[in-house]
């Protein structure tokens, strides 16, 4: 059975504080992972896809990294606009289906 | 494109009420999926379609049923609303490509069952 599990559950930085985000998983024959975006009231929203150890992609302040048993989604120099609760998921030979961890609420304080 | 929508956005309903959410993509999606989203449990499967004509159970599918209507369209039906069944319901669809299983989400049904 696919297991995701994110720490910190919650995380308050100030304005300029860089951190990283957590997302251990175990999954038989990783097809992917993905970190989603869910503002309070919102449904989630598609940040990254990543398929093998060693990648990394970058959207603005966001790095995301994979490892074969995690993954970190850095935030350089966050702002206000950053906070969110950022959902990691995963996929794997089972098919299509995803498997969410729980998310890590950010609060980012100016 | 308006992507995936979702309808009702918040509904409240008695023990025993019946309802039906409804979801729309108009991504040209063969996949659509149905999710509940509790506090500490984070996001649960509860139906999917691979296509048009095709449904199959997720992790949770109790007290729900499912209607793939068209390519478009994926409705969830409550028969008998239970308390237990108070929730943020989410749709999402996922490209066609085999490379890939990214999905992307509509924002949501927040059900009350009182």
């Amino acid at each position: 059975e696919d297991q995701v599990t994110q720490s910190p559950e919650a995380l308050r930085l100030q304005e300029g504080e860089s951190s990283s985000l957590n997302c251990s998983y175990t999954v038989s024959g990783l097809r992917g992972l993905f970190w989603y975006r869910q503002d309070p009231g919102k449904g989630p929203e598609f940040l990254f896809t990543l398929y093998s150890a060693g990648e990394e992609k970058e959207k603005e302040r966001l790095k995301a990294t994979l490892t074969k048993k995690e993954s970190f989604l850095h935030i350089t120099a966050p702002k206000p606009e950053d906070s969110a609760t950022y959902l990691c998921a995963v996929s794997g030979t089972s098919g299509s289906r995803l498997t969410f961890g729980e998310g890590t609420q950010l609060t980012v304080n100016p | 494109n308006a992507g995936v929508t979702q309808t009702p956005k918040f509904q409240v309903l008695k023990t025993g009420q019946s309802m039906t959410l409804q979801c729309a993509q108009d991504m040209n999606h063969n996949s659509m999926y149905w999710y509940r989203q509790d506090p500490g449990m984070g996001l649960r499967l509860i139906y999917y379609s691979a296509s048009e004509g095709t449904t199959d159970k997720g992790e949770v599918p109790n007290g729900y049923n499912v209607s793939r209507l068209n390519k478009r369209e994926f409705s969830l039906r409550l028969e008998s609303a239970a308390p237990s069944q108070t929730s943020v319901y989410f749709c999402a669809s996922r490209p066609d490509r085999v490379s890939t299983d990214t999905q992307y989400f509509g924002p949501g049904t927040r059900l009350t069952v009182l």
